[in-house]
Parts: C-alpha cells; sequence; structure tokens
C-alpha cells in the first residue's frame, strides 16, 4: 500500500524562525511526484512545491525548500523566515503512477507573533 | 486565466435529500479529480475523469456516489439520499494531462443536518 506519513500534528514557531515539517511516504514506484500543499483557513489547496523523483537537486522556492532523501523515503519541507501568513495547515502528498495523489494528515503550523 | 471553479462553495442538505456539486476545470485542462476531505483529514481520493469518461473511480462509495465530466458543461458529483457521514469538503482538480500538477478549487463545503 502507498502511504504518507507526517508524524507532527501540530508545530509553533515564532514569527522569522525556521521551521521543519517532516514527512515519509512508502511506494514500490520508482518515478513519480511529492508535493507540500497548504491549506489556510480558507480551506483553498494551495501548492507549495513539487519535487520529482528523478531529480536529486532538492526544489526550492523562495523561502521554501524540501530535503528529499529518496532512499530514506523521505521527503521534509523547510520554511525559512517564517511568517505570520505561513500559519495553515500543511499536507505532504504523494502522486501515483495512476495519478491519484495520497495525501498525508497534515501539520497544522502555528507562526507565533 | 481563472483557476479551477467550484460551486456552491457551502450546501446544506437534510437527510435523504441530494447533493450535486459542480466542478469547472481550468481553461485547457481535461482532466478532472474529485477528493474529499473530513474533519482533521487529509484529502483521500474519489473519482478520476476525462471528458465522457471515467477513468478511475477506486476511491468513490459504491452507492450513493456518482461523478461525470461531459462533454460541454461542469463535472458534476452527485451523491444521492444524503446522510449525516457524508458532511465533509469536496475538492475539485484539474490538469491539463493525466501526469501534470493538479490545481485545486477552493472546495465545497457540505453540511447534512
Amino acid at each position: 500500500a502507498q502511504t504518507v506519513t507526517q508524524s507532527q500534528p501540530e508545530m509553533s514557531v515564532q514569527e522569522a524562525e525556521t521551521v521543519t515539517l517532516s514527512c515519509t511516504y512508502d511506494t514500490s514506484e520508482n518515478n513519480y511526484y511529492l508535493f507540500w500543499y497548504k491549506q489556510p483557513p480558507s480551506r483553498q489547496m494551495i501548492l507549495v512545491i513539487r519535487q520529482e523523483a528523478y531529480k536529486q537537486q532538492n526544489a526550492t522556492e523562495n523561502r521554501f525548500s524540501v530535503n528529499f532523501q529518496k532512499a530514506a523515503k523521505s521527503f521534509s519541507l523547510k520554511i525559512s523566515d517564517s511568517q505570520l501568513g505561513d500559519t495553515a495547515m500543511y499536507f505532504c502528498a504523494f502522486e501515483t503512477r495512476d495519478d491519484k495523489i495520497i495525501f498525508g494528515k497534515g501539520t497544522r503550523l502555528h507562526i507565533l507573533p | 486565466n481563472a483557476g479551477v471553479m467550484q460551486n456552491p462553495r457551502h450546501l446544506v442538505r437534510r437527510r435523504g435529500q441530494e447533493a450535486r456539486l459542480r466542478c469547472s476545470p481550468m481553461k485547457g485542462h481535461s482532466h478532472v479529480y474529485w477528493y474529499r476531505q473530513l474533519p482533521e483529514e487529509g484529502l483521500k481520493f474519489m473519482v478520476y475523469l476525462q471528458k465522457e469518461n471515467i477513468i478511475d473511480e477506486s476511491g468513490m462509495p459504491k452507492e450513493r456516489f456518482s461523478a461525470e465530466f461531459p462533454k460541454e458543461g461542469p463535472s458534476i458529483l452527485r451523491i444521492q439520499q444524503v446522510v449525516r457521514g457524508d458532511s465533509a469538503a469536496y475538492f475539485c482538480a484539474s490538469s491539463p494531462f493525466g501526469t501534470d500538477t493538479q490545481y485545486f478549487g477552493p472546495g465545497t463545503r457540505l453540511t447534512v443536518l
């Protein structure tokens, strides 16, 4: 079975600090995509960052970067210089070969002023 | 280019009524996906459609739920004889091709009284 596990249900950090959200996944596929989605209180699902499994280089998007370790099936998200607007639920997700996205249960992140 | 549109944003139904949720994909996107999010959970895949075709409905409950994506018009997720357990947020996503990034709509929050 293909699964995504987020071991941190909730986290809080001070504004401007760096925070890392953990994610592990399980699959027998070799080529796939990994994502981090942000869901603010508005409930909109916003794509934060995407990683292609065949690329060794870690994806980055401004203050957001990932640490992708394929052998360990680990895909953590690092948020640098955190801002109040980063407060949200963050979902790690994996896209299967047949185009379904499997989501983790999420990490609720609070950025404190 | 307008994003994925879903309506209504909020829908209230009494037990036994029918719920119809609509999704208009982004312009140029011919692949539509429906996901359900129960409270405090990640999104769960329900169904994947192309125009006039159901590609994968492995996540759909066997009874009361159906989905279509006609040649013209939006994709429809239909829930017959709703029960309280159907209360959830239903998200639609679209992509231009099956293996491309899925872009999510704002979701429809269904409440069954």
